[in-house]
Parts: structure tokens; sequence; C-alpha cells
């Protein structure tokens, strides 16, 4: 366990439906990240949370919503996805080493089907 | 794109034989870090390396940075069923607002017994 916990961790859902994936970490991260990613292809950086302030959005569709409340929690809402957004969803938070160093622990992620 | 790009794409030997990766990058960097990703699972931190330095060794993994070159190996020794995974390397690039990292698109390591 990394300490970054994902729900739910396997959703199918239609192009019509409403739904919301959520990343929780108790670690005392400042800043959590949302990923997408697609069979093989690169991790897609979607969006960063710095102080639950949203400090990018790497253009993507209005269809995903980031939202952050606090510095633990972190969600991303959807809604009228396409079949191509199907992948596994990667949230992370980042931990602050010495010197000005960052690395980032991740949660197991959300295998998202839209049918 | 992606900065880090890694080379081979997909690597596969006997248990108890050495593996190496290899990532190459663009951009000037804090430092470079390297993830594994077992199947359907999130990244793992395996081991980070800063831009001053040249390798770096934690249990059986060695990592080299050349920051001239802006390339980076990885090698696990004696490699075990177990170290079946996806391995990322990720950049930490400077002036990197929210501590982003870069992902390259990764070595798939199938290791067989």
């Amino acid at each position: 366990e990394t300490g970054v916990t994902q729900t739910p961790r396997h959703l199918v859902m239609g192009m019509t439906n409403k739904k919301s994936l959520k990343c929780e970490q108790h670690l005392g991260h400042n800043a959590m990240y949302w990923y997408k990613q697609s069979a093989k292809k690169p991790l897609e950086l979607m969006f960063v949370y710095s102080l639950e302030e949203r400090v990018e959005n790497n253009s993507v569709p209005s269809r995903f919503s980031p939202e952050c409340p606090n510095s633990s929690h972190l969600f991303l809402h959807l809604h009228t996805l396409q079949p191509e957004d199907s992948a596994l969803y990667l949230c992370a938070s980042r931990q602050r080493l010495g010197g000005g160093q960052n690395i980032q622990y991740f949660g197991a992620g959300t295998r998202l089907s839209v049918l | 794109s992606q900065q880090g790009e890694e080379d081979p794409q997909a690597l596969s030997i006997q248990e108890g034989e050495n593996a190496t990766m290899n990532c190459s990058y663009k951009t000037s960097i804090n430092n470079l870090q390297w993830y594994r990703q077992n199947s359907g699972r999130g990244l793992v931190h395996l081991i980070l390396i800063r831009s001053n330095e040249r390798e770096k060794h934690s249990g059986r993994l060695r990592v080299t940075l050349d920051t001239s070159k802006k390339s980076s190996s990885l090698l696990i020794t004696a490699s075990r069923a177990a170290d079946t995974a996806s391995y990322f390397c990720a950049t930490d690039p400077f002036y990197s607002e929210g501590g982003k990292l870069i992902f390259g698109q990764g070595t798939e390591l199938s290791v067989k017994p």
C-alpha cells in the first residue's frame, strides 16, 4: 500500500452517465495529480492541484471536471464520456524531499470502461 | 511531447540475468526518477538520482545519469520472476509548477523462471 487510495477500482459506465472517481491520501502531501493511462500510450498528466489550487489543466475536455475540496481529497467528475475515454485513471500525491526534490506516490488506479 | 523516451520498449530475459533499460530526455532537470508498475496497478517509486550525481545504487538496482547526453540507465541485477513489470523513467524539470514529473513510455520487462 502506498497510502494513496482510489475508489472505485473498476467502473463501467454508459456515455450518458455521471460518475465520480475519488482519491484520498493522509500522507500530509500538498499536491495531487490525475493521470490517464491508455494501452500502449505514455502516462498523460491531466490535472495538477497544489495547495488545493489547480495549477495545471493539460487541455483536458470539459467532460472531465476535477475537484479538490482539501489537501487530502481529490475527485474527478465524469459526464457524457466517450468510448475513447476508457483507460486506467491514476491519482498521485507529491512528497517533498530535501533540496527541492519531489517524488510521487500513486494509487492503484480506477479501471474505467465507457460503453 | 513526452520528455522521457525509453529503450527498449520490451525486454524478455531469463531469471538470474541482468536487465538494462535506458531513458533519454530533452531539457534540464532537477533529478531523474525510475518507477515500476505491475500490470493494472499504480506506479511505485524505485529510485531518484539528482542532476549532480552520476551513479546510485539501491539493492539490486543501479542507476546512472549522464547529463551531457541527457540519458539514464536502470540496471536490475540477478533478475527474478517477480521483477516482471513495466519500468518508467520520470524527469523533474526545472521550474516545474506543482512538482510535475514527465514520464516516459516505459519498458515492459518480462523475466522468465
